[in-house]
């Protein structure tokens, strides 16, 4: 079975741009969350999403939001891009329990120039 | 305070040797407690849950001590494929489904 995918897997943008990041959970997963990752640090979240509804959010400003589809696939959108917004994000995916493992993508490797 | 802490390290041993992370969290009502691996440049991988009563699997080894909120994992007879860094996780304990991670300890086995 496939793993959670995402892309694009790396992305070149300028500051003041948006950008939109896409993730397929595992099949059977129904729980998306998305996490940012700076270097040396350990990825930070930013949002959670269960049957399409917001169910968790983390200390990021609005510029930053999410959805989930109706096949639990998700989109992460950061609009007006800032040179800190450089990182690596990540999609992990989970059966949707609470305090469980979850199971994570590749990433997206952001850049801001 | 950080919510998860962690040694940053480098562990620096030689191959066959037993080395061992330790990892202090903030929050007594955490519920659930992880490692996981990182390869450079890659995405965290999931090594192992840990349990209360402490588990093992293989060469790894992880304990938990809720009442000093401690959490260690144990790696014996290091192989140069254990050169990773290792993220300590441990989730919020309020039905959240987030993962709060730790910067990481890094490990290099060497020859």
């Amino acid at each position: 079975d496939a793993g959670v995918t995402q892309s694009p897997t790396h992305l070149i943008k300028t500051r003041g741009q948006h950008v939109t990041l896409r993730c397929s959970p595992i099949s059977g997963h129904k729980s998306v969350s998305w996490y940012q990752q700076v270097l040396g640090q350990g990825p930070q979240f930013i949002f959670q999403y269960y049957e399409k509804e917001e169910r968790g959010r983390g200390n990021f400003p609005d510029r930053f939001s999410a959805r989930q589809f109706p096949n639990y696939s998700s989109e992460l959108n950061v609009n007006a891009l800032l040179l800190g917004d450089s990182a690596l994000y990540l999609c992990a995916s989970s059966l949707g329990l609470a305090n469980q493992p979850q199971h994570f993508g590749d990433g997206t490797r952001l850049s801001i120039l | 305070r950080k919510e998860v802490e962690q040694d940053p390290g480098p562990f620096n041993v030689p191959e066959g040797a037993t080395v061992a992370f330790n990892c202090t969290y903030s929050n007594s009502a955490s519920q659930s407690f992880f490692w996981y691996r990182q390869d450079c440049r890659k995405e965290p991988k999931l090594l192992m849950s840990v349990y209360s009563s402490g588990n093992e699997d293989g060469r790894f080894t992880a304990q938990l001590n809720r009442a000093s909120q401690y959490i260690s994992l144990l790696i014996r007879d290091s192989k140069l494929s254990d050169s990773a860094t290792y993220l300590c996780v441990v989730t919020p304990g309020d039905s959240s489904y987030k993962l709060i991670f730790g910067s990481g300890t890094r490990l290099l086995v060497r020859p």
